[in-house]
């Protein structure tokens, strides 16, 4: 059972240019989330996607940055017009569907895509 | 401030305990977790204990939660200098959302 897979590994673009990052979930699972970690810092919340919906996008940015996971294929995590701050690692993870308010399960993370803007 | 907090550095010789210690703030929490992250590389689920538990073994790892101090510590016997890493302690808010400390930077000395 392949793990939540990210790509690229590691991605350098220009300040004004377009990020897209990829992840495909686990097998059988359902949501994605993706966290942001900035350098030297712990990983922060940017948003929850079921197929085809935005559960929740508290933690993005309110501009530049979108995210889709769509019917078919990976969700993608897209940031328009790059500047310097978006150097980060952007962590994609996946859960099954929750079984309620106490579910146990868990959430298990990709290796992580490093995007560095020159 | 965080809503999770964790000392940044710990060094520990080689053979001996580690413990690494975390606070939190939301009473609600209802699962608290134990991520390992080497250079580059992404999170490694370590363990993860439910707030009904106040302690949870697995194999050389020991996790203590002590809720009416919102404190979590994550022992590990015989360090290795596999071990060195940073580690992260995070704290599930509602169904889905972990929010994270910055991180322990464990070395292992020989």
């Amino acid at each position: 059972n392949a793990g939540v897979m990210q790509n690229p590994r590691h991605l350098v673009r220009r300040r004004g240019q377009e990020a897209r990052l990829r992840c495909s979930p686990m097998k059988g699972h359902s949501h994605v989330y993706w966290y942001r970690q900035l350098p030297e810092e712990g990983l922060k919340f940017m948003v929850y996607l079921q197929k085809e919906n935005i559960i929740d996008e508290s933690g993005m940015p309110k501009e530049r940055f979108s995210a889709e996971f769509p019917k078919e294929g990976p969700s993608i995590l897209r940031i328009q017009q790059v500047v310097r701050g978006d150097s980060a690692a952007y962590f994609c993870a996946s859960s099954p569907p929750w079984a309620g308010g106490s579910s146990g399960n868990t959430i298990y993370f990709g290796e992580g895509s490093w995007l560095t803007v020159v | 401030g965080e809503d999770v907090e964790q000392s940044l550095f710990l060094s520990v010789r080689e053979g001996d305990s580690s413990v690494i210690n975390c606070t939190y703030t939301d009473s609600s929490s209802t699962y608290l977790y134990w991520y390992k992250q080497e250079p580059g590389a992404g999170l490694q689920l370590l363990t993860y204990i439910f707030s009904n538990m106040d302690m949870k073994q697995d194999q050389r790892l020991t996790v203590l939660l002590n809720k009416k101090d919102k404190h979590l510590s994550l022992r590990i016997a015989d360090t290795q200098t596999g071990d060195s890493a940073i580690y992260f302690c995070a704290e599930k808010k509602n169904d889905y959302k972990l929010s994270f400390g910055a991180g322990t930077t464990v070395t292992v000395r020989a």
